[in-house]
C-alpha cells in the first residue's frame, strides 16, 4: 500500500526567509508525486508534481520541490516566503502504474509571520 | 471552464435525514473522485469513477453511503440516513484520462453539518 508522511503538523517562518515543508513517501515501482495548496474554505489547488526526468522541479507561486529517490523524499521549498504564502499544504503520490489512485498526507499548517 | 462545480456549499441538516451532494466534473475529464476531510482523518478517498463507470469504492465507509454517475457531466454522493459523525467537507475532483498525470482538479467543497 502506497502512504504519505508529513512529520510536521505546522511550519512557522518569517517572511522573507526560505521555507521548506517535508514530505516522505512509500510506493511501489516509480511514484507520481504531487504539491497541493489549500486556503481556507476553499478546495485543493496543485502546485507542481513529479512524474520524471529533473529531480529539481519548479511550480506556481515560485514554490518547487526536490524529488530524492535514495530517501524517498519531496519536499517542498520557496527561497523566499510571502505572508500569503500561509495556507495548509499536502504532499500525494501515486503510483506511475496506476496515477488515478492518489494519497494524500496529513497536511502541513504553513504560517508566515510579518 | 469554471472548473469543478459543487453544491450546495453548505448543508446543515437532522440526523436520519438524506443528504445529497452534487458535482459537475471538467467538461473533458474522464475522472471524478469523491473525497472526505475531516480533522480527524485528513483526506479520504471515498470513490473513483472513470468514464461514469465506479472503479473503486473501497473507501465508502458503510452502506449508507452511495453514489452515482449518470452521465459525464453530473455525480451525486448520496447519505442516507445521516449521522453526526458524517459532519466533514466532501470534495469532489476530476482528472484528465487520455495523457494525464494525475493532477487532480478540485471543487470548492461541500460542508456537511449533520445535528
Amino acid at each position: 500500500a502506497q502512504s504519505v508522511a508529513q512529520p510536521e503538523d505546522q511550519v512557522n517562518v518569517a517572511e522573507g526567509n526560505p521555507l521548506t515543508v517535508k514530505c516522505t513517501y512509500s510506493v511501489s515501482g516509480n511514484p507520481y508525486l504531487f504539491w497541493y495548496v489549500q486556503y481556507p474554505n476553499r478546495g485543493l489547488q496543485f502546485l507542481l508534481k513529479y512524474i520524471t526526468g529533473d529531480n529539481l522541479v519548479k511550480g506556481s507561486y515560485g514554490f518547487e520541490a526536490e524529488f530524492n529517490k535514495s530517501q524517498t523524499s519531496f519536499h517542498l521549498k520557496k527561497p523566499s516566503a510571502l505572508v500569503s504564502d500561509s495556507a495548509l499544504y499536502f504532499c500525494a503520490v501515486s503510483p506511475s502504474g496506476g496515477y488515478q489512485k492518489v494519497t494524500f498526507g496529513t497536511g502541513t499548517k504553513l504560517q508566515v509571520i510579518p | 471552464d469554471a472548473g469543478v462545480i459543487q453544491s450546495p456549499r453548505h448543508e446543515v441538516t437532522e440526523m436520519g435525514q438524506e443528504v445529497t451532494l452534487r458535482c459537475k466534473p471538467i467538461s473533458g475529464h474522464d475522472y471524478l473522485f469523491w473525497y472526505r476531510q475531516t480533522m480527524m482523518r485528513g483526506l479520504e478517498l471515498l470513490i473513483y469513477f472513470n468514464n461514469n463507470v465506479p472503479i473503486d469504492d473501497s473507501g465508502m465507509p458503510e452502506d449508507r453511503f452511495s453514489a452515482k454517475m449518470p452521465n459525464a457531466s453530473f455525480s451525486t454522493l448520496k447519505i442516507q440516513p445521516s449521522e453526526p459523525r458524517d459532519s466533514a467537507v466532501y470534495f469532489c475532483a476530476s482528472m484528465p484520462g487520455v495523457g494525464g498525470t494525475g493532477e487532480l482538479f478540485f471543487g470548492e467543497g461541500s460542508r456537511l453539518t449533520v445535528l
